[in-house]
């Protein structure tokens, strides 16, 4: 099955810089890239999504970036506010939205002020 | 976006007893809702995934007769928790997809934390 690895698991930043978080993934069929932001005792809530049809997706200060060869995605988010500060999950699927996501590990995004 | 909501959020219950928990999509029907279950500081495990009128499909490891799961209709999936015990308190979090053309989006319910004591 699917395996996605996610790094780091922790990142602490300065207010204004910028954050990359990155995942792997095994399967060369998966095909849907999402990314969820958790805050704390709440459920994850969609940020941004890739599809494999191409290599970069943006949304203000969020950037998705795919590389299908290397199978790898990563996250960018461009001068942070402390209010970025959750837990981050990248997810893998085959096929469309409703095929079983395959989370990463997640990682806990600190934005200092 | 859509919603999805989950019901209860928080439930505290006795060793042995049964917890139901709802999962709605609020403004849209949903064919297939997904159960996850989270630990502290862990990923999103998925538990099973619920078809709307048929039986659900459990991951490996996962106990079907001790987590029941219902999807008696298009917009709502329930997860029982049959005589909790203190190793499944967690936080059950549901997942529903909005069916828009040919991906359509996975969208999360607010979760509901079980407190098993």
């Amino acid at each position: 099955g699917e395996n996605v690895e996610q790094h780091p698991s922790t990142l602490s930043v300065q207010e204004g810089d910028s954050a990359v978080i990155k995942c792997t993934y095994s399967d060369s069929a998966s095909n849907y890239f999402p990314w969820y932001k958790q805050e704390l005792g709440k459920g994850p809530q969609l940020i941004i999504d890739i599809r494999s049809n191409v290599g970069e997706k943006k949304d203000q200060r969020i950037a998705v970036t795919l590389n299908k060869t290397a199978k790898h995605f990563s996250l960018h988010i461009t001068e942070t506010q402390p209010e970025d500060s959750a837990v981050y999950f990248c997810a893998a699927s085959k096929g469309n939205a409703g095929n079983m996501l395959t989370f990463g590990g997640g990682t806990r995004l600190m934005v200092k002020p | 976006g859509a919603v999805v909501s989950q019901h209860p959020s928080r439930v505290i219950c006795k060793s042995g007893t049964s917890v139901k928990i709802e999962c709605r999509s609020l403004d849209f029907q949903a064919t297939t809702m997904f159960w996850y279950r989270q630990f502290p500081k862990q990923s999103l495990m998925l538990m099973a995934t619920s078809n709307e009128g048929s039986k659900a499909t459990y991951e490996q490891g996962v106990e079907k007769d001790k987590f029941l799961i219902n999807h008696a209709s298009l917009t709502l999936s329930t997860l029982t928790v049959t005589s909790a015990h203190p190793e499944d308190s967690s936080f059950y979090i549901c997942s529903a997809r909005a069916l828009q053309g040919e991906y359509g989006e996975l969208f999360f319910g607010e979760g509901s934390r079980l407190t098993v004591l």
